[in-house]
């Protein structure tokens, strides 16, 4: 079946620009994460919705960082006045939900942002 | 903070030897250690995971060990496969379960020549 999808997968946009990064979860899973990875990082956790709970938002680097997660599906990451800190490749993943945080979690293919 | 060390960053072995990676984590209340494995312009997928109460798990060729004593768990992969080539992360969840995050590693770059 279809896995996680994310869209762009190439952004580049100029410092100050607002931009906002699609996730579409794999159909049925109730939770679905953000996170960043920085070249030579590991993955930076930024956000964690789950089913209609309030998501974990403890990871955002910023205030200029947020998510929506609209009909528990479909996820957008904004990221407002871009900085070129801010490039990096951001990560979807999707979670049956059934197990919390010990579940398998499925990545999309990701977004390279580039803030130039 | 919590952190989650990785080691080596970059290993090479030739097509049929053994590759080791190690990690060692910093929060007690850790119970829960995955790895992923991420192929040049995928998101990274799960191949194994190991849950506090035990000491080793296996699967084919991949085995990964935990020594919660020593805040370490490793990650080996036994004839080993050109198809093995990509970047390894380790993982530690932070709390126990009584937050959503999982700290990972820096990642290991394995390259396996055939």
């Amino acid at each position: 079946g279809a896995g996680v999808s994310q869209s762009p997968s190439n952004k580049v946009t100029e410092k100050g620009k607002d931009v906002e990064l699609r996730c579409d979860p794999i159909s049925g899973h109730t939770a679905l994460y953000w996170y960043r990875q920085s070249l030579g990082q590991g993955l930076e956790f930024l956000i964690y919705f789950q089913g209609n709970s309030a998501p974990d938002k403890s990871g955002l680097p910023s205030d200029r960082f947020s998510a929506e997660r609209t009909g528990g599906s479909v996820s957008t990451l904004t990221i407002q006045r871009t900085q070129q800190e801010d490039s990096a490749v951001y990560l979807c993943a999707s979670s049956p939900g059934t197990s919390g945080i010990t579940d398998t979690q499925y990545f999309g293919p990701g977004t390279r942002l580039t803030v130039l | 903070g919590e952190n989650v060390e990785q080691h080596p960053s970059t290993l090479s072995v030739q097509e049929g030897d053994s590759a080791v990676i190690k990690c060692t984590y910093s929060d007690s209340a850790s119970n829960y250690f995955p790895w992923y494995k991420q192929e040049l312009g995928k998101g990274p997928q799960l191949i194994i995971d190991i849950r506090s109460n035990v000491g080793e798990k296996k699967d084919q060729r991949i085995a990964v060990t935990l020594n919660k004593t020593a805040k370490h768990f490793s990650l080996h992969i036994t004839e080993t496969q050109p198809e093995d080539s990509a970047v390894y992360f380790c993982a530690a969840l932070l709390g126990g379960g009584a937050t959503n995050k999982l700290i990972f590693g820096t990642g290991t770059l394995l390259a396996v020549q055939p």
